[in-house]
């Protein structure tokens, strides 16, 4: 079955770009959205945006200016890079994939990486 | 986009019946039926266990069930055990700005 690691630094200072690691096992990258979701304390959860290896990344439009999503197929591994980073993109960001092609649930997901924004 | 409405809070005593509702819009959970629930322990992967409204995954126990009316969802878990305690949030496809999903704020059970 396919699981999910995500990785990332921990604590990234303010105005920096902030690079995560979702490590892919027992599944390939192609032909699945994966799809990057984070939840800032004591908020909801957030749809940051989706990867898939035919197409064109979708983002949030809140954050689209700062944010790309990438696959490499050769290490199994789904990246997020967020560009100047401030404290309220301090939150536990998640890596999930759409489980069916047909509907839009997600499973599996990751644990879930820490990220603080802090100097 | 604001988010699904949820309770912060619902509990219950083992053996009961125990249901967190999920509260969208007409752009959200009242149009598709693409409303998801996950049952989240603190420091573990989210686990999907409802799918599509009413469906259940392999592996996941008939004592959870979902449903809709109108533009609410709601997820039931009859038979509580204790190790049902954990964070539960819901989706749903959302046909606003490009973003797909929209997620619920999550709603702790406590089983007393």
């Amino acid at each position: 079955q396919v699981q999910l690691q995500e990785s990332g630094p921990g604590l990234v200072k303010p105005s920096e770009t902030l690079s995560l690691t979702c490590s892919v096992s027992g599944g390939s990258l192609k032909n699945v959205y994966w799809i990057w979701i984070r939840q800032a304390p004591g908020k909801e959860l957030e749809y940051i945006g989706y990867v898939h290896h035919t197409g064109r990344p979708n983002y949030n439009p809140s954050l689209r200016s700062r944010v790309t999503m990438s696959l490499d197929t050769s290490k199994n591994q789904v990246s997020l890079r967020l560009t100047s980073v401030t404290a309220a993109d301090t939150a536990v960001y998640y890596c999930t994939r759409k489980g069916s092609p047909l509907s839009y649930w997600l499973d599996p997901w990751g644990q879930g990486t820490q990220v603080t924004v802090s100097s | 986009q604001s988010a699904l409405t949820q309770p912060a809070s619902v509990s219950g005593s083992p053996g009961q019946s125990i249901t967190i509702s999920c509260t969208g819009t007409t752009g959200d959970v009242g149009s598709y039926n693409y409303v998801s629930w996950y049952q989240h322990h603190p420091g573990k992967a989210p686990k999907l266990i409802i799918y599509d409204v009413n469906n259940r995954p392999s592996g996941i126990s008939s004592r959870f069930s979902g449903s809709k009316s109108g533009n609410t969802a709601s997820l039931t878990i009859s038979g509580l055990q204790a190790e049902d305690e954990a964070d539960y949030f819901c989706s749903s496809f959302t046909s606003a700005a490009t973003i797909d999903w929209i997620f619920g704020g999550g709603t702790k059970l406590t089983v007393l």
